[in-house]
């Protein structure tokens, strides 16, 4: 148990579908963070909040829309994605960032949502 | 973009022996991180070198970091079949966590 709970484990959707996935954490962590893996890539990172507000958006397509209600949750919105976007989708938590600047702290991760795309 | 690369890409041993991963990286660091990836879990965080140590211990794994050569190794003694697992190394580059693609380690029984 990591103290990062991910819902779904496992999501198959249509091109067409819109669907969201959700992320909680019980550790008090005031930073949270959305990565997408990929097979035979690194860990790309996607999002990035601290206390609620936004602090990276690393490029990502506006299919993808980010919400973080309070440090506790956060939620990836998906809408109109492509064949490229299966991927296992990672969530992750730790202590706040330093003026929206991650440094040393280690990140707590769940255990992911599988996504397909057909 | 990548910060550090892990080598080998995979690694096949037998229990009971010693497993060494490495690391490269490009830009100076603060301190650099390892982490385990299970199949099908998410990652967990093993161990962190503070870029003015050279050497940490955590039960079996012992990380070595040299600066000079920009690199970092993770060893496992004693290895278990629980070990088997993927392992990366991770490092901070404009306030971001950025992750090698890891090296992929088959423990035996």
């Amino acid at each position: 148990e990591t103290g990062v709970t991910q819902t779904p484990r496992h999501l198959v959707m249509g091109m067409t579908n819109k669907k969201s996935l959700k992320c909680e954490q019980h550790l008090g962590h005031n930073a949270m963070y959305w990565y997408k893996q990929s097979a035979k890539k690194p860990l790309e990172l996607m999002f990035v909040y601290n206390f609620k507000e936004q602090t990276e958006n690393n490029s990502v397509p506006s299919r993808f829309s980010p919400e973080c209600p309070n440090s506790s949750h956060l939620f990836l919105h998906l809408h109109t994605l492509q064949p490229e976007d299966s991927a296992l989708y990672l969530c992750a938590s730790s202590q706040s960032l330093i003026q929206g600047l991650y440094s040393n702290q280690p990140q707590h991760f769940g255990d992911g949502t599988r996504l397909s795309i057909l | 973009s990548q910060q550090g690369e892990e080598d080998p890409q995979a690694l096949s041993i037998q229990e009971g022996e010693n497993a060494t991963m490495n690391c490269s990286y490009k830009t100076s660091i603060n301190n650099l991180q390892w982490y385990r990836q299970n199949s099908g879990r998410g990652l967990v965080h093993l161990i962190l070198i503070r870029s003015n140590e050279r050497e940490k211990h955590s039960g079996r794994l012992r990380v070595t970091l040299d600066t000079s050569k920009k690199s970092s190794s993770l060893l496992i003694t004693a290895s278990r079949a629980a070990d088997t697992a993927s392992y990366f190394c991770a490092t901070v580059k404009t306030g971001k966590l950025i992750f090698g693609q890891g090296t992929t380690l088959q423990v035996k029984p």
